[in-house]
């Protein structure tokens, strides 16, 4: 199984549909990440969590919102889904050692699309 | 603020050349981590390495190598003798040392090898 699974891989919605994209770690991480990443744009950060109780905006948190349900879970949640959210998106999570420990790990992404 | 610039967007080259993709970055931590990550055609992003910013020593793996020059704030990576196996999107990324922060991605350079 892998490290860290996102689920869907993939998604076809409608604009206006609310939609959950999910995220499980067996890392035993605490910090988790949810980047976008569009065609000359590369990965852009959405959300991240320290830890159960922490939760903070990235660089482009407008539109989205995150749940933290576990040590183990972090869900990404678009509530009214719009064309410009099509995109890939990667989950990742990464201990709390300074630099980031061995690096992060990252899911294998969802692409999303909105139609 | 922190940033990772990758000026080139595209490059093509013949197997066995060998190619630079550079990056460059801007932080205020005096320390920090860099972090270098491939994309190849399925998708999936793929840790190459990390570098601490205390850690001046170029770093070869087999026919990849870094180079890292805090005067000039430049990481870059250097493929030698490339093959068709290298096409893919390349990722350099910024990690700062201060509790609280992510990962930052460059915009990616897209690497063609063709045959």
């Amino acid at each position: 199984d892998a490290d860290v699974t996102q689920t869907p891989r993939n998604r076809i919605t409608k604009t206006g549909k609310r939609i959950m994209l999910e995220c499980s770690q067996t890392k035993g991480h605490d910090r988790m990440y949810w980047y976008r990443q569009d065609p000359g744009l590369g990965l852009r950060l959405i959300y991240y969590s320290f830890d159960v109780k922490d939760i903070n905006k990235g660089e482009i948190s407008d539109g989205y919102s995150v749940s933290r349900q576990a040590q183990a879970k972090f869900s990404l949640s678009l509530e009214s889904a719009i064309p410009n959210q099509t995109a890939l998106y990667f989950c990742a999570t990464s201990d709390s050692g300074q630099g980031g420990g061995n690096g992060y790990t990252f899911g294998s992404g969802t692409r999303l699309t909105v139609v | 603020a922190q940033k990772v610039t990758q000026a080139q967007t595209e490059i093509s080259v013949v197997e066995k050349e060998d190619v630079t993709l550079d990056c460059v970055y801007e932080t205020r931590d005096t320390t920090y981590y860099l972090f270098w990550y491939k994309q190849p055609p399925s998708g999936e992003l793929v840790f190459l390495i990390r570098r601490n910013s205390f850690d001046e020593q170029n770093e070869i793996s087999g026919r990849y190598s870094w180079n890292f020059q805090k005067s000039t704030s430049s990481f870059n990576f250097t493929i030698t003798a490339s093959q068709v196996v290298d096409s893919a999107v390349y990722f350099c990324a910024l990690r700062g040392y201060q509790a609280g922060t992510a990962l930052i991605f460059g915009k990616g350079t897209t690497l063609s090898v063709s045959s």
